[in-house]
C-alpha cells in the first residue's frame, strides 16, 4: 500500500526566505506526483504536476523535482511572500488512477 | 463561477440523520471522486467514478454511497450520519487519464 509522508507538518519563515517542502512516498511506481496548495477554508488548488518521467517543473517562483528511486519530491518555492502562507499537499497518483496524499505542510511567512 | 461546485458548503446535523452533499462540474470531465479530510490525515478516498454507469469504492467507503446521474454531477450520501463522519468533504473531476485533479472548495459536514 502507497504511504505518502510529509515532513515538517509545519514551518515558519521570514518573508524573502526560500522554502523547501519535502514529500516522500514509499511505492516508486507511481503514473504523477501532484502538489496542490490549500487555503483555510478553500479547496485545494494544483499547482504542480510532474509526470513519472519527469525529473522537475517550474511554475514561476516554483520548482518541483521528482526521484522516483528514492521515493522524494520536494516543493520549492523561492522568495517567499506572506501570501504564500497555506497548507501544501502533495498527491501520489498510482495505476488506476487514485490520488494519495500527504498529511500537508502548513506554511506560514511572515512580513 | 466555479468549474466544481459543491452544496451545502458547510451543514450541521445530529446523528442518524440522512445527508447528501452534491457536487456539479462544468469542465467536462468524465471522472469524479469523492474525498474525506480529517486534520493531519490528510485526503482519503471515499467513491470515485469514471463515466455515469461506474462507480467504484475507495478506501473509506463503508457508511457511504454515491449516484452518478450525469457526467456533470456525483452525488454523496451518508445513510445514517454518526459523529465520526464530521470532517470536510471533497468533490473533485479529472480529464480522462490526465492524472491532474480539479477540486471543489468542500463541504464541512458536523454530526452531532
Amino acid at each position: 500500500k502507497q504511504e505518502v509522508t510529509q515532513i515538517p507538518a509545519a514551518l515558519s519563515v521570514p518573508e524573502g526566505e526560500n522554502l523547501v517542502l519535502n514529500c516522500s512516498f514509499t511505492d516508486s511506481a507511481i503514473y504523477n506526483l501532484q502538489w496542490f496548495r490549500q487555503d483555510p477554508g478553500k479547496g485545494l488548488t494544483s499547482l504542480l504536476l510532474i509526470q513519472s518521467s519527469q525529473r522537475e517543473q517550474t511554475s514561476g517562483r516554483l520548482n518541483a523535482s521528482l526521484d522516483k528511486s528514492s521515493g522524494r519530491s520536494t516543493l520549492y518555492i523561492a522568495a517567499s511572500q506572506p501570501g504564500d502562507s497555506a497548507t501544501y499537499l502533495c498527491a501520489v497518483n498510482v495505476a488506476g488512477n487514485k490520488l494519495t496524499f500527504g498529511g500537508g505542510t502548513r506554511v506560514l511567512v511572515k512580513p | 463561477d466555479a468549474d466544481v461546485t459543491q452544496t451545502p458548503r458547510n451543514r450541521i446535523t445530529k446523528t442518524g440523520k440522512r445527508i447528501m452533499l452534491e457536487c456539479s462540474q462544468t469542465k467536462g470531465h468524465d471522472r469524479m471522486y469523492w474525498y474525506r479530510q480529517d486534520p493531519g490525515l490528510g485526503l482519503r478516498l471515499i467513491y470515485y467514478s469514471f463515466d455515469v454507469k461506474d462507480i467504484n469504492k475507495g478506501e473509506i467507503s463503508d457508511g457511504y454511497s454515491v449516484s452518478r446521474q450525469a457526467q456533470a454531477k456525483f452525488s454523496l450520501s451518508l445513510e445514517s450520519a454518526i459523529p465520526n463522519q464530521t470532517a470536510l468533504y471533497f468533490c473533485a473531476t479529472e480529464l480522462y487519464n490526465t492524472g491532474e485533479l480539479f477540486f471543489g472548495e468542500g463541504s464541512r459536514l458536523t454530526v452531532l
